[in-house]
């Protein structure tokens, strides 16, 4: 079985430029969530989508802005990168948006911003 | 706001050494409590969850956690650990989103 797949692994950008992150969830799953994960720190809350329709948002600048495709895959996109945005951000995915659904996590797409 | 402390950064135990991982989280409503493991190289998989009903709760690889409504917490515990449990381990919890604590790097030597 496929799990959650995220690209590209590795990328690296320069500082203002923009960067777009993808994400496929499981067959089956319907909610996608998106988190980053700074070096030395807990994954952080940014996104979910459900049905193509934003459900939650963390507490990220309007840099950051996301969305859901109808085959549930989904795009995570940073506008204007600073070096803090440098950091793993991870994908998850869930049959829907509930809380009580187990989130099934992605290897993550490392950013490196210079 | 919701938070999660994990007092514990860095945990060196000997194999068969017993463990014990703190968690404590801010929240004043009913919430959902996980466990997640990231072993090196390899994605954060789940490790346990308790929603509701006995507060003890068994996980994979003779993990197991207690929530301890008074205290605001949810301990991980394991009686003997083993080599292959070195990992970064992540206490999470959900009132709606998942928030996670910082995470608790174990190392266990032979």
């Amino acid at each position: 079985d496929a799990g959650v797949t995220q690209s590209p692994t590795h990328l690296i950008k320069t500082r203002g430029q923009h960067v777009t992150l993808r994400c496929s969830p499981i067959s089956g799953h319907k909610s996608v969530s998106w988190y980053q994960q700074v070096l030395g720190q807990g994954p952080q809350f940014i996104f979910q989508y459900y049905e193509k329709e934003e459900r939650g948002r963390g507490n990220f600048p309007d840099r950051f802005s996301a969305r859901q495709f109808p085959n549930y895959s989904s795009e995570l996109n940073v506008n204007a990168l600073l070096l803090g945005d440098s950091a793993l951000y991870l994908c998850a995915s869930s049959l829907d948006f509930s809380s009580y659904n187990e989130q099934f996590f992605g290897p993550g797409t490392r950013l490196t911003v210079l | 706001a919701q938070s999660v402390s994990q007092h514990n950064h860095h945990v060196i135990l000997s194999e068969a050494a017993s463990l014990e991982l703190g968690c404590n989280y801010s929240y004043g409503g009913t919430v959902n409590l996980f466990w997640y493991v990231q072993y090196p190289g390899q994605h954060l998989q789940l490790l346990l969850k308790y929603f509701s009903g006995d507060p003890l709760v068994k996980g994979i690889k003779g993990f197991e956690a207690e929530f301890i409504k008074s205290k605001f917490s949810f301990n991980l515990r394991k009686p003997s650990v083993q080599w292959s449990d070195t990992a970064e381990y992540f206490c999470a919890v959900t009132p709606d989103k998942l928030i996670f604590g910082t995470g608790t790097r174990l190392q266990v030597f032979p």
